[in-house]
């Protein structure tokens, strides 16, 4: 099994930085996932890690150390409409499960309100 | 906008009803999902199923009986539902192997009363 561990909620004003931890445990890893789901809407895809170091997406940048479990994203610019909630997926490989590459174990989701 | 529909949005039913979730792909994937999301809880993953053949089934009770009769829809039926089954149920599709990226679609509010 997995398990997966980031903050319930985050608060940021406008115009700030923040960063966004999530740390897990795995039995077999094959990628990581973060997501961003507004009130009420599906969740969208923001960014994939598979290998150590950082990716880099416009005012979104995701870091993943394999070695230490942890992943964190990190919003730059922050605006009003980027309050919602953040969900890290950490995808397991599949040891006998044929043409599949693993399935994906979802944190709780960390809730983030960006103040004026 | 996304390329993942779901039907209906928002859904009240009583334990004795039978009731079935609709989802519709249009992005020409061949994996198609369930999830439930409940108040709190990780999303928890509950079918898969890849080019119409169910490849998973995370110990899902019995009560809910999926059908994918093509590689672009994907039905969810519902009987003698509890009051914990309320939850808000996601569908998502994904190209190629199950696993890589996952679209997903509105979701559909379920009430059990």
């Amino acid at each position: 099994g997995q398990n997966i561990d980031q903050p319930t909620e985050m608060t940021a004003t406008e115009g700030a930085i923040v960063q966004i931890n999530c740390t897990y445990q795995t039995s077999g890893f094959n990628g990581l996932f973060w997501y961003q789901q507004h009130a009420g809407e599906a969740p969208t895809f923001l960014s994939y890690n598979v290998l150590d170091g950082l990716e880099e997406k416009g005012r979104f940048s995701s870091f993943l150390s394999r070695s230490k479990g942890y992943s964190y994203l990190l919003l730059k610019e922050l605006q009003m409409k980027d309050s919602a909630s953040y969900l890290c997926a950490v995808r397991d490989r599949a040891p006998d499960r044929g043409s599949t590459l693993g399935r994906l174990y979802f944190g709780r989701g960390t809730q983030l309100t960006v103040w004026p | 906008e996304t390329g993942v529909t779901q039907t209906p949005r928002h859904l009240v039913m009583g334990m004795t009803n039978k009731k079935s979730l609709k989802c519709e792909q249009h992005l020409g994937h061949n994996a198609m999902y369930w999830y439930k999301q409940s108040a709190k809880k990780p999303l928890e993953l509950m079918f898969v199923y890849n080019f119409k053949e169910q490849t998973e089934n995370n110990s899902v009770p019995s009560r809910f009986s999926p059908e994918c009769p093509n590689s672009s829809h994907l039905f969810l039926h519902l009987h003698t539902l509890q009051p914990e089954d309320s939850a808000l149920y996601l569908c998502a599709s994904s190209q190629g192997s199950p696993g890589n990226e996952q679209f997903f679609g509105p979701g559909t509010r379920l009430t059990v009363l």
